[in-house]
């Protein structure tokens, strides 16, 4: 069974830095690309960027670019997800997703992360 | 960037009606189209991809149609664990999502 499994929430202050996870398992870690998406609650889903663990291709969208990094570690199966700096525009669900097919991220996600609460909060 | 947009925002109805979901492409994505479930608090669950093909162990009440920019979503005899929010997606080009429709109970 593919499960993607998120670390849990976290609460920071305007500034600081922040490191979320997703480990996967249940499939071959480096032969499926994983994506980060954004949802801020009443408002739109954003997917942030993708990255191919297999040789740690990253892309990203403009509207993230230089906000977040993007990483993935084959030894234990996990992708990241990082902030040097967060804002309080930060704070958001962001799930962890697989596209369903084997080495292309066009393709839908069918399986997700059970999500990550980031709190950004003086 | 694709702009996904889908009507209604918001749709009342009752348990046993058929309903119809619509989502709009600013170009076109081809069938390179996607449906998803999201419950409160939960993660999306992928219903429908390639703009038709249900995914593994959706009921077969749901149906996707449509290509190039106009695409629905039917919902056959709606059952109370179907009242959700429901996004579509392109990957024709990057990922974008739609705004989401929110299925409410009548």
């Amino acid at each position: 069974e593919v499960q993607l499994v998120q670390s849990g929430a976290e609460m920071r202050k305007p500034g600081e830095s922040l490191k979320i996870s997703c480990k996967g398992s249940g499939y071959s870690f480096t032969n499926f690309w994983i994506a980060w998406v954004r949802q801020v609650p009443g408002e739109d889903v954003e997917c942030m960027g993708i990255i191919y663990p297999g040789d740690s291709d990253t892309r990203y969208s403009p509207s993230f670019q230089g906000q977040v990094t993007i990483s993935a570690d084959r030894s234990t199966s996990t992708a990241y997800l990082q902030w040097s700096s967060l804002k309080a525009s930060d704070t958001a669900v962001y799930y962890c997703a697989r596209p369903a097919l084997y080495g292309t991220f066009y393709a839908a996600f069918d399986s997700w992360g059970q999500g990550t609460l980031v709190t950004v909060s003086s | 960037e694709i702009v996904m947009t889908q009507s209604p925002v918001t749709l009342s109805v009752s348990p046993g009606q058929r309903v119809t979901l619509s989502c709009r492409a600013s170009q076109s994505v081809s069938s390179n189209l996607a449906w998803y479930q999201q419950k409160p608090g939960q993660a999306p669950r992928l219903l429908i991809y390639n703009a038709y093909t249900r995914a593994t162990g959706i009921p077969a009440r749901f149906s996707g149609s449509g290509s190039g920019t106009e695409f629905t979503l039917t919902i056959n005899s709606l059952q109370s664990e179907d009242f959700a929010v429901y996004y579509c997606q392109q990957y024709s080009s990057w990922q974008t999502f739609g705004q989401g429709t929110k299925l409410e109970i009548k």
